[in-house]
């Protein structure tokens, strides 16, 4: 079955790019009607979308991030990555990414984030 | 941006009780809600979508209502691995999709 799995640095240093990676397996990045997205959660607290890609390549982010996050994908590798620039404290989390959908064309399509990595911490620290 | 408010922050109730969260929109949803369990050190799970629609595998015992602002997840009898935090999500008006703040279902 379908299985995400982010990795990526566990530390970064403040004001430089956090880089993450989800490497999907099971599937394919390029299925039809889904989004790869990405949701962090500082610790003790609740879940943020910080943005999404489309199987076809639009990019949908947070507009409190905006001017800081790339999301890109490799369909070569089946991988979906995430840049956040200029970081800062405030950006320590857990990091997943996660696949969802809009619409429901078949009996199985599930309009929600269905799958889960299991998430990667990341802390900013000097 | 459609703000989720969920209540309460914290139900303190027994196994075999009667849980019922609620998840208040800013603005109308439609029925465009998901709620997702998430237990310590694991990534959230997929309970409802659109309201009322359980996930795959998901137990009847969970159950979704609601539409336009107002919303409800309830799970019938308390089993021992049911006590977690919930969190709803919207996605009729996005970006940015958005998730309330939780409600966090412990052990009476």
């Amino acid at each position: 079955q379908l299985q995400l799995q982010e990795s990526g640095p566990g530390l970064v240093k403040p004001s430089e790019t956090l880089s993450l990676t989800c490497s999907i397996s099971g599937g394919s990045i390029s299925s039809s009607g889904y989004y790869w997205g990405w949701i962090r959660q500082p610790p003790g607290k609740g879940l943020e979308w910080i943005g999404s890609i489309y199987y076809s390549g639009s990019t949908y982010y947070s507009p409190s991030l905006k001017s800081r996050i790339t999301i890109s994908v490799d369909t070569s590798k089946n991988q979906v990555s995430v840049k956040l620039s200029s970081v800062t404290a405030a950006d320590t989390a857990v990091y997943y990414c996660a696949r969802h959908r809009d619409t429901v064309v078949g009996v199985a399509d599930q309009p929600a984030f269905d799958i889960w990595g299991q998430g990667t911490m990341v802390t900013v620290s000097s | 941006e459609v703000v989720l408010t969920q209540s309460p922050a914290t139900l303190s109730l027994s196994p075999g009780e009667r849980a019922t969260l609620s998840c208040r929109a800013s603005q109308s949803v439609s029925s465009y809600l998901a709620w997702y369990q998430q237990k310590p050190g694991q990534a959230p799970r997929l309970l409802i979508y659109d309201a009322s629609n359980r996930a795959t595998g998901i137990p009847a015992r969970f159950s979704g209502s609601g539409s336009g602002t107002d919303f409800t997840l309830t799970i019938s009898s308390l089993e021992p691995e049911d006590f977690a935090v919930y969190y709803c999500q919207q996605r009729s008006s996005w970006p940015p999709l958005t998730f309330g703040g939780g409600t966090k279902v412990e052990i009476k």
